[in-house]
């Protein structure tokens, strides 16, 4: 079965530390990747799509990686703000999967003043 | 800006009642989703639609049906609703390509009591 898992489930930083999100994914053959955050009870925004041709895409403060090898996709955020408190969420489009996304469980981040 | 609606943010329906959740989207994307979401479980697509009158089930179809009779407008229906229907549900579009990304509604938070 193919599987996105994202470690760790929670995180708590200081305000301006750098961090990373890690997503593993469990099959090589995949169309893209994306990262999104959540606000509590609220839908999901998309912050950055990788296409497997990419290495890495950049918006602002945010910096996301794919590894399509190793299965591995990593979002850097550079100089957290209490602003990036939300639930990060990894998804991958399989390729024998069309245009269904597989989720990982997300991040919980929490940025402290 | 892509717009996607759902009819409600918030719905509270009885066991056994037939209940619609509405999602229209203003880009004319040829794709949309329907998930739910819950805490320990993520994201699980029920079903997707990749034209008018088409659609594909996804991994928890069961107790859902749906329906796309215009382009813009995917509604899901639980014929009748069961306490462990109680959930988020977010809807979805994009467009056919599978390298493109997916856009999300708000969500709307279902209580079956």
């Amino acid at each position: 079965k193919q599987e996105v898992t994202q470690i760790p489930a929670a995180l708590s930083v200081p305000e301006g530390e750098n961090l990373v999100l890690n997503c593993s994914f469990t099959d090589s053959a995949i169309y893209n990747l994306q990262w999104f955050r959540q606000d509590p009870g609220k839908g999901l925004t998309s912050l950055l799509l990788i296409q497997s041709s990419q290495r890495e895409q950049t918006s602002g403060r945010l910096n996301a990686s794919l590894d399509k090898s190793s299965g591995r996709s990593t979002l850097y955020i550079a100089a957290s703000q209490p602003g990036d408190s939300a639930t990060y969420l990894c998804a991958v489009n399989y390729n024998n999967a069309g245009n269904m996304l597989t989720f990982g469980g997300g991040t919980r981040l929490m940025v402290k003043p | 800006d892509v717009k996607v609606t759902q009819s409600s943010r918030y719905l509270v329906k009885r066991t056994g009642e037939k209940v619609f959740l509405e999602c229209v989207q203003d880009m004319d994307h040829e794709n949309m989703f329907w998930y739910r979401q819950d805490p320990g479980l993520g994201l699980r697509l029920i079903y997707f639609s990749y034209d008018v009158k088409m659609k594909e089930k996804g991994d928890i179809p069961e107790g859902y049906s749906v329906s796309r009779e215009k382009k813009e407008r995917f509604s899901l229906i639980l014929e009748s609703a069961s306490t462990n229907q109680t959930s988020m549900y977010l809807c979805a579009s994009s467009l056919v390509g599978a390298t493109d990304t997916q856009y999300f509604g708000p969500g709307t938070r279902l209580t079956v009591l």
